[in-house]
Order: C-alpha cells, then sequence, then structure tokens
C-alpha cells in the first residue's frame, strides 16, 4: 500500500455539486497538505494541519474546507463546485524535521463541468 | 517572503546530454532545499535535498548543490535517459513547517 493514499483518482463532478477528496497515510506524520497544481503555477497550498486540533489556512482557501477525522486523515471539500476549481489536488505529509521533505499522495484529478 | 525561481521548460535533450535546471531562491535564515521529481501521472517524489550551504544532494545521478553565496540549488545529471522524462520543482524549506515550491519545469529526452 502507498504511503499517502488519495481518494478517487479522477472525478468530474458539476458546478454547484458538493465534493469530497479524502487522503489517509500511513506515514505518521502529524503534518498533513493539501496543494492544488495548476499549469505553470507549480503547487499552491490550500490547507494545512499540524494536527487533529490544528487547521490552517494556506495561500489559497476560498470555496474549500478541510477535516482533519484522525491523525491519518484529512479531507478535502469544495462546498459548491466550480470551474476554475479544475485541478490536480495533492495531499502530502511531513514530520517536525525542516530538514526532511514531504510524501505526496498520486494526486486527484478533478473537473467541475 | 521566500521565494523559488526556476527555469521555464520545456527542455529538450538528446539521450546522454548533460543536464542542468536553474533554480534560485530568496529567503531569510538558512533554510532546507530540494528537488522533486513528478513523472506523468504521479505525485511528486523527492528527488534530493540539501540543508545548509554547501552541502551537495544526490540521487540516480542528479546532483544540486546549495550554495548560499548566489543563492542557488541549479539540478544537475551528466547524462540523461528517457525515462528521466519529468516535471522537476525545486522547493525551499524555511523554519516552521512551510515548503515553497517552484513552477516546475519540464524535461523531455528523445533517444
Amino acid at each position: 500500500d502507498a504511503d499517502v493514499t488519495q481518494t478517487p483518482r479522477n472525478r468530474i463532478t458539476k458546478t454547484g455539486k458538493r465534493i469530497m477528496l479524502e487522503c489517509s497515510q500511513t506515514k505518521g506524520h502529524d503534518r498533513m497538505y493539501w496543494y492544488r497544481q495548476d499549469p505553470g503555477l507549480g503547487l499552491r497550498l490550500i490547507y494545512y494541519s499540524f494536527d487533529v486540533k490544528d487547521i490552517n489556512k494556506g495561500e489559497i482557501s476560498d470555496g474549500y474546507s478541510v477535516s482533519r477525522q484522525a491523525q491519518a486523515k484529512f479531507s478535502l471539500s469544495l462546498e459548491s463546485a466550480i470551474p476554475n476549481q479544475t485541478a490536480l489536488y495533492f495531499c502530502a505529509t511531513s514530520d517536525l524535521e525542516t530538514g526532511n521533505g514531504y510524501t505526496f499522495g498520486s494526486g486527484t484529478r478533478l473537473t467541475v463541468v | 517572503g521566500n521565494s523559488v525561481t526556476q527555469m521555464e521548460g520545456p527542455v529538450t535533450l538528446s539521450e546522454e546530454a548533460f543536464l542542468t535546471i536553474n533554480c534560485t531562491y530568496t529567503a531569510t535564515g538558512y533554510p532546507s532545499l530540494f528537488w522533486y521529481v513528478q513523472y506523468p501521472g504521479e505525485g511528486l517524489q523527492l528527488l534530493l535535498k540539501a540543508t545548509k550551504a554547501d552541502d551537495k544532494g544526490s540521487n540516480k545521478g542528479f546532483e544540486a548543490t546549495y550554495r548560499k553565496e548566489t543563492t542557488s540549488f541549479h539540478l544537475e545529471k551528466g547524462s540523461v535517459q528517457v525515462s528521466d522524462s519529468a516535471v522537476y520543482f525545486c522547493a525551499l524549506r524555511g523554519g516552521g513547517f512551510k515548503t515553497i515550491f517552484g513552477a516546475g519545469t519540464r524535461l523531455f529526452v528523445k533517444a
């Protein structure tokens, strides 16, 4: 099994629908992140969580919400999807050491029509 | 604030050519620097890292040296293969949690 698992891998949804993207990890890391990837823009941080009781907004949190259900689970919701939320979404985890990198999931490709 | 700038792509090379992808950064303090690679249809994977000035990170034939005087962390490989075709991201992680990613550079290697 992958260290960081994202579901679904692909999703097409209609404008105005609510959708949830899920992420689970077996790394034992406290810190979890949601990023969005758009061509030419790199990765932009949506939300991050340092532990179950800690949730923080990233640089592009508008239109998104998150839930940290357990140390290993961090879900991202789009309450009312819009076409410009069409993107590739990645979950990542890390430990406390700044010298260590992130572990990424395989991504969820979301299309809003 | 912290930032990372990497060369625009795509970069197209023939197999066995020498690769350089430039990356420069702006940061306060002493960040750690990373290169990640993203193969088609996959998430990012950590390729190499360096945590202090003059450190050289290396993995799978790729190398990058943390140059504080030029605020750079250029990625190099002496002889690329078709299987190296991917998108490469330079990244910086400073004090606290936050990692800043560059925009990514797509590499195409032709047989």
